[in-house]
């Protein structure tokens, strides 16, 4: 099944404990993302990645990590997280980018709280 | 300042009721996305828009791209139930990907 997977579902963690939220995708896209979602302020882009060892920055990506080492993971890092960072985060990938109109497939969301 | 304005915030309707919901900014786009997403899940897209002007119909639902390519709009015809949920309109004028503020409907039985 065609699918973008993310790992953990849902994490508690306190103020500058590293972490990191997976995300794979089986359909051999080259273009994957991440978008945190607050209420009030909607789904926001962190990181984008374009192809393999390329990586560029959303909107919002302050405090956040990303490697893009090989085609199907794309795994988000927090190094010193904190509260402000508590929020839902989804994952996504697309054939290309999505400027093109390609279809981007999310993942079914981590849902993060720092304490 | 959010880059897609979308109206209005919240509607609740009766079911068979007729609804539409704008997507607006100021930026040109060389194509808008429409998704929706119910509560605890990613978004799931409906439809592309490509060309100005263009207009798309998914069954009950149109979608209308405008001639500048910087506004959009989605219409509900007879709204059902089902049709309940976060309608969020997207693009990207440059290499970001923006989603707009979004739009939460609720359709009364």
């Amino acid at each position: 099944e065609a699918q973008v997977t993310q790992n953990p579902r849902y994490l508690i963690t306190v103020t500058g404990k590293k972490l990191t939220v997976t995300c794979s995708q089986n359909m051999n896209h080259e273009y994957m993302s991440w978008y945190r979602q607050d209420p009030g302020l909607g789904l926001r882009q962190i990181y984008y990645s374009m192809n393999v060892e390329v990586t560029d920055k959303g909107d919002v990506p302050e405090g956040y990590k990303v490697s893009r080492k090989e085609k199907r993971n794309f795994p988000l890092i927090l190094e010193s997280p904190s509260p402000n960072q508590t929020s839902l985060y989804f994952c996504a990938s697309s054939p290309y980018h999505p400027r093109g109109a390609d279809t981007q497939y999310f993942g079914p969301g981590t849902r993060l709280t720092v304490l | 300042t959010q880059l897609l304005e979308q109206s209005p915030q919240f509607l609740s309707i009766q079911e068979g009721e007729n609804l539409t919901v704008y997507c607006n900014s100021s930026s040109v786009f060389s194509s808008l996305q429409w998704y929706r997403q119910e509560p605890g899940e990613g978004p799931v897209l409906l439809v592309t828009v490509v060309t100005g002007g263009e207009v798309k119909k998914l069954k009950r639902l149109t979608f209308q791209f405008g001639d500048a390519r910087k506004d959009s709009s989605l219409h509900i015809t007879a709204a059902q139930p089902g049709d309940t949920g976060l309608y969020l309109c997207a693009g990207a004028p440059g290499n970001q990907f923006y989603f707009g503020t979004g739009t939460s409907l609720t359709v009364i039985p």
